[in-house]
């Protein structure tokens, strides 16, 4: 039973450049949420989608930023021309919401960007 | 709004001691409770959780009661060990799509 998985795991890319974060929710989980992490700070929420809906997008820097999750295929986070300042560890989580157990939300191992 | 209040850290301990982390939250209706914990390096595994008041959650030695009437969920274990130096992290989900929002985290270290 595969988990939450990111890709790229790190990513090196040139200011100006385009960042694309893809994401693929555990099996059978319905809701996406990213999540932002610079260099010994705490987590920073972004952006939480189910699919082909946004449901609260109000952690979402409002340009170069955008985020979807389409009825098939990964979640994607694009940054445009990117600057250094984006240079973190981006997390994804996926949870599935029964409405009995609370919204447990299960994390992948994350992708670094580097903006040179 | 929702939110999560955990202690600041670092916090350093020998191996052996008795750990507590605290954490209190605010939230509309009845949330879920949950304590995360990040390795250097790797994203969040969840450790513990709690759906209802007065619900204990436990898992590898560490564990954390749903408190209502303090609105807390302070982790505890009995005896740290080396291995658990890691980032602690207290959440919580509430609300019509059980957003889940996060406390700020609390580094442990533990020293032999």
């Amino acid at each position: 039973n595969a988990g939450v998985m990111q890709n790229p795991r790190h990513l090196v890319r040139r200011r100006g450049q385009e960042a694309r974060l893809r994401c693929s929710p555990m099996k059978g989980h319905s809701h996406v949420y990213w999540y932002r992490q610079l260099p010994e700070e705490g987590l920073k929420f972004m952006v939480y989608l189910q699919k082909e809906n946004i449901i609260d997008e109000s952690g979402m820097p409002k340009e170069r930023f955008s985020a979807e999750f389409p009825k098939e295929g990964p979640s994607i986070l694009r940054i445009q021309q990117v600057v250094r300042g984006d240079s973190a560890a981006y997390f994804c989580a996926s949870s599935f919401l029964d409405g009995h157990s609370g919204n447990t939300i299960y994390f992948g191992e994350g992708s670094w960007l580097t903006v040179v | 709004g929702n939110s999560v209040t955990q202690m600041e850290g670092p916090v350093t301990l020998s191996e052996e001691a008795f750990l507590t982390i605290n954490c209190t939250y605010t939230a509309t209706g009845y949330p879920s409770l949950f304590w995360y914990v990040q390795y250097p390096g790797e994203g969040l595994q969840l450790l513990l959780k709690a759906t209802k008041a007065d619900d204990k959650g436990s898992n590898k030695g560490f564990e954390a009661t749903y408190r209502k009437e303090t609105t807390s969920f302070h982790l505890e274990k009995g005896s740290v060990q080396v291995s658990d130096s890691a980032v602690y992290f207290c959440a919580l989900s509430s609300g019509g799509y059980q957003k889940v929002t996060f406390g700020t985290g609390t580094k442990l270290q533990v020293i032999p």
